[in-house]
């Protein structure tokens, strides 16, 4: 167990739609960072918060967004769904989100948009 | 900014057969390197780093070391279980203290 929780595990929608996946950083981490992995696209990353600050984005459409919350949690939006945004988003957390850090994952939320 | 490249996969191999994927890098000075292993079904967990030019990493039998002069990172092992099973990935931060970025990953499957 990585101690980062993700919610839900599964999510099952339609195309159009919008859609929250939440993320509990492991207990004294202040960076979150949010991945997408596809087939196609391997694993991308998408953003990184540092208690409660936006540190560095990357490949992250401008339908989707994110925040980190006082108590360290984080949420990743994600609007206006297509069938390509269907893939598995996972949620890492770090001690303080430096390249030397160790990123503890979580087990990810898979999303399926029909 | 920094790149990775690694072996595409997948590989199959015999349990207690040697394992070697290959990853090599791009980088602005000496980036921390480090390996991450998927487990099906799992996220990513760390399985190795290495924070400077002839560093070993080395966890659960596996190893990689930080070569810089032929900029390599290949991950080995002497003896694979049907365990090991999993998807690797080899990444970097992008630049500075930036968030990693990955390899495509390579899918490894052992059988007994």
């Amino acid at each position: 167990d990585s101690g980062v929780t993700q919610t839900p595990k599964h999510l099952i929608t339609a195309t159009g739609q919008r859609v929250t996946l939440r993320c509990s950083p492991r207990s004294g981490d202040l960076s979150v960072y949010w991945y997408q992995q596809s087939l196609d696209q391997g694993l991308q990353f998408l953003i990184q918060y540092y208690n409660g600050e936006e540190r560095a984005k990357g490949n992250i459409l401008e339908r989707f967004s994110a925040q980190q919350f006082p108590d360290l949690h984080s949420e990743l939006n994600l609007s206006s769904l297509e069938l390509g945004d269907s893939a598995l988003y996972f949620c890492a957390s770090s001690v303080v989100g430096t390249g030397r850090d160790i990123q503890y994952f979580g087990a990810g939320t898979r999303l399926s948009v029909l | 900014g920094n790149s990775v490249t690694q072996m595409e996969g997948p590989v199959t191999l015999s349990e207690e057969a040697f394992l070697t994927i290959n990853c090599t890098y791009t980088a602005t000075g000496y980036p921390s390197l480090f390996w991450y292993v998927q487990y099906p079904g799992e996220g990513l967990q760390l399985l190795l780093k290495a924070t400077k030019a002839d560093d070993k990493g080395s966890n659960k039998g596996f190893e990689a070391t930080y070569r810089k002069e032929t900029t390599s990172f290949h991950l080995e092992k002497g003896s694979v279980q049907v365990s090991d099973s999993a998807v690797y990935f080899c990444a970097l931060p992008y630049s500075g203290n930036t968030p990693l970025v990955f390899g495509k990953g390579t899918r490894l499957s052992v059988i007994a």
